[in-house]
């Protein structure tokens, strides 16, 4: 039973350099989910696909972007990326009125 | 717009002893509460969930939650912590006109001590 799965786990990224974190979900759901976890602050909402072909803006939107490829992927684009996107990544996804499932996280360090 | 606030961000507690986090949201609609655990370096795994019905609701692991309306609170609570429940604990809410945004709390770090 896969889930809902992150790659890659850990990245380190040197200023400037863009990335592509990637998520896929086998449960069939809607709603996918990027956070990101940084101490103190709990899980804040990046970005969120409500289904197919959407996505929205949520709490930290700034220096990120998104693409809900299909139904089972949702990945997360650093164009340039900065010190302070530093943070662990949490990919989620949820179905019909059912609770978030998560990922295991991707470790992102910017130097 | 919905929010949660969890008052401690660490609880340490003896082995044995009981144990409550706590937990409070804002909102002008109802509501839908969770909880999540984490243990180190993992992502995050559902305690329990309260959407409707009984206020009392029971999850996995002996911990248990209880919904107060009037206190807008949702606090998490086990009689008796064992080592292994040392994570971080999260409370979450979403409401009945978005139940698919999730807003989390900063988390609660509970420490068990032998």
């Amino acid at each position: 039973n896969a889930g809902v799965t992150q790659t890659p786990k850990f990245q380190v990224l040197k200023t400037g350099q863009s990335m592509t974190l990637q998520c896929a979900q086998d449960m069939n759901h809607n709603s996918m989910y990027w956070y990101r976890q940084d101490p103190g602050m709990g899980l804040r909402l990046i970005y969120y696909s409500a289904s197919e072909g959407t996505t929205d803006k949520g709490e930290v939107p700034n220096g990120y972007n998104v693409s809900r490829l299909n139904k089972r992927e949702f990945s997360l684009r650093l164009e340039s990326a900065a010190p302070s996107q530093t943070s662990v990544y949490f990919c989620a996804s949820s179905g019909q009125e059912t609770e978030a499932f998560f990922g295991q996280g991707t470790r992102l360090t910017v130097v | 717009a919905q929010s949660v606030t969890q008052l401690d961000s660490q609880v340490p507690v003896f082995e044995e002893a009981p144990v409550e986090l706590r937990c409070n949201y804002s909102s002008s609609v109802s509501v839908y509460l969770f909880w999540y655990v984490q243990y180190p370096n993992q992502g995050l795994q559902l305690l329990l969930k309260y959407l409707s019905g009984s206020t009392l609701v029971k999850g996995i692991n002996g911990f248990e939650a209880e919904f107060n309306k009037s206190q807008t609170s949702f606090h998490l609570r086990k009689p008796s912590v064992h080592i292994s429940d040392t994570a971080e604990y999260f409370c979450a809410v979403s409401s009945q006109y978005n139940f698919n945004k999730f807003y989390f709390g900063s988390g609660t770090k509970l420490n068990v001590k032998p």
